[in-house]
């Protein structure tokens, strides 16, 4: 059984902070990892896809990837109210049907004004 | 439109009644795919299509049947539904595609179709 965990949360950090999210996966053949937003009574939204071990920066958001580990996170820095919403972690393998992304339950993330 | 329309936004129906969800692209992808979120559960999938073909069913009941009559539109279909089926459906398109030997696959939702079973 293929699975995606993350922390429930909730993770609460105070506006300005880092917020930290991570994700562990069990299927070592993974090959593309991604985070996605949902606030509460909308659909999730793509804001970070990482392929390759290292980091990846896009405005605030910086993904981490360790393959060796089986670990992906997301920092955002200079939390905003605006961020406190759902993030789900995605994982898709390799082999197979492609289209097959295995979601974690989400962390929920609440930034304090 | 932009992006991954759904409609019905909302839907409420009883056991007995007959109901379909439909989905549509504007992304030009080539995959197209049904979601159901439920409360404190993750993200289940259960259809896949490609390039118009049903290539994933995850052990979905019968009493959900999807449709896809070409690359941008996707139908779910509804019948004797039970009130444990009440949950939010999720539909998603990518471009899947494959570089030496990753696949590469951006799923973008649309907004959902909110089900209540009675």
């Amino acid at each position: 059984q293929k699975e995606v965990e993350q922390n429930s949360g909730p993770l609460s950090v105070p506006e300005g902070a880092i917020a930290s999210l991570n994700c562990t996966y069990s299927d070592r053949g993974s090959q593309s990892f991604f985070w996605y937003r949902q606030y509460s009574g909308k659909s999730p939204e793509l804001i970070m896809s990482i392929y390759s071990n290292g980091d990846k920066e896009d405005g605030r958001f910086t993904a981490q990837l360790n393959k060796a580990s089986q670990y992906v996170s997301l920092l955002i820095r200079d939390s905003q109210p605006s961020d406190s919403a759902t993030y789900l972690c995605a994982v898709n393998t390799y082999g197979g049907s492609q289209g097959n992304l295995i979601f974690g339950k989400g962390t929920k993330l609440s930034v304090k004004p | 439109e932009t992006g991954v329309t759904q409609t019905p936004r909302h839907l409420v129906m009883g056991m007995t009644n007959k109901k379909s969800l439909k989905c549509e692209q504007h992304l030009g992808h080539n995959a197209m795919y049904w979601y159901k979120q439920s409360a404190k559960k993750p993200l289940e999938l259960m259809f896949v299509y490609s390039l118009e073909e049903r290539v994933e069913n995850n052990s979905v009941p019968s009493r959900f049947s999807p449709e896809c009559p070409n690359s941008s539109h996707l139908f779910l279909h509804l019948h004797t539904l039970q009130p444990e089926d009440s949950a939010l459906y999720l539909c998603a398109s990518s471009q899947e595609r494959m570089t030496f030997g990753a696949a590469y696959n951006e799923q973008f939702f649309g907004p959902g179709t909110r089900l209540t079973v009675l």
